[in-house]
């Protein structure tokens, strides 16, 4: 069964820490992605990953970083949360080498900035 | 650019009723096309997906869709349609190749009623 796995479900942070979101895949993907979904505003892209260490903006990356070190997994950091990056967070893969496939997501982290 | 509409932001059936999510993209080449379903709290799930050849696809939990390339539509159908079913649905749309991402629409959320 194939699965992409986000470290916690619930995040609780402090205005102007900085945040760790991890996600990791088990699925040899060479894809990853990370997007935030807000009410009305559906999924957007904040940035995503085709390869190790290769990383390519997403739709609104202003605010966040990540982090590719091995190919199984991408982190999404935030230098300085601000409420306004209260939201769910959500991980995918897809595959490409072996197969177009479609993406995979992970179950979601819920993060409140107080 | 890639783009999807899903016109529909809340739409409300009775239980047994039939269904039908509407889906347009715009894209210039053969798209990949995905519909996705998302319960309360909980990552994207796959429902079915089209990448060529008959232009009706089976999905999981009895639902298909059509794609109608002179409409530039996905549309998503059940023909009775279950209280569990409600949920969020997310339209997609793919590259064929290469290191793309998934672009998604804004989501139709579905309750369903006695």
């Amino acid at each position: 069964d194939v699965k992409v796995t986000q470290s916690s479900r619930y995040l609780v942070k402090r205005t102007g820490e900085k945040v760790f979101l991890e996600c990791v895949q088990d699925m040899d993907h060479e894809n990853m992605f990370w997007y935030r979904q807000d009410p009305g505003l559906g999924l957007r892209l904040i940035y995503f990953s085709y390869d190790v260490k290769m990383k390519e903006k997403g739709d609104i990356p202003e605010g966040y970083s990540v982090s590719r070190e091995k190919k199984e997994r991408f982190s999404l950091i935030l230098e300085s949360a601000s409420t306004n990056q209260t939201s769910m967070y959500l991980c995918a893969s897809k595959g490409i080498t072996k197969g177009f496939t479609e993406a995979f997501f992970g179950q979601g982290t819920r993060l409140t900035v107080v | 650019a890639q783009s999807v509409t899903q016109p529909d932001i809340h739409i409300t059936v009775s239980e047994g009723a039939s269904l039908e999510l509407r889906c347009n993209y715009s894209y210039g080449a053969t798209p990949y096309l995905f519909w996705y379903v998302q319960s309360p709290g909980q990552g994207l799930q796959l429902l079915l997906k089209y990448f060529s050849g008959d232009t009706l696809v089976q999905g999981i939990k009895g639902f298909e869709a059509e794609f109608k390339r002179s409409q530039s539509s996905f549309n998503l159908r059940k023909p009775s349609v279950h209280w569990s079913d409600a949920a969020e649905y997310f339209c997609a749309v793919g590259a064929s190749s290469g290191n793309t991402p998934l672009v998604f629409g804004k989501g139709t959320r579905l309750s369903v009623i006695a």
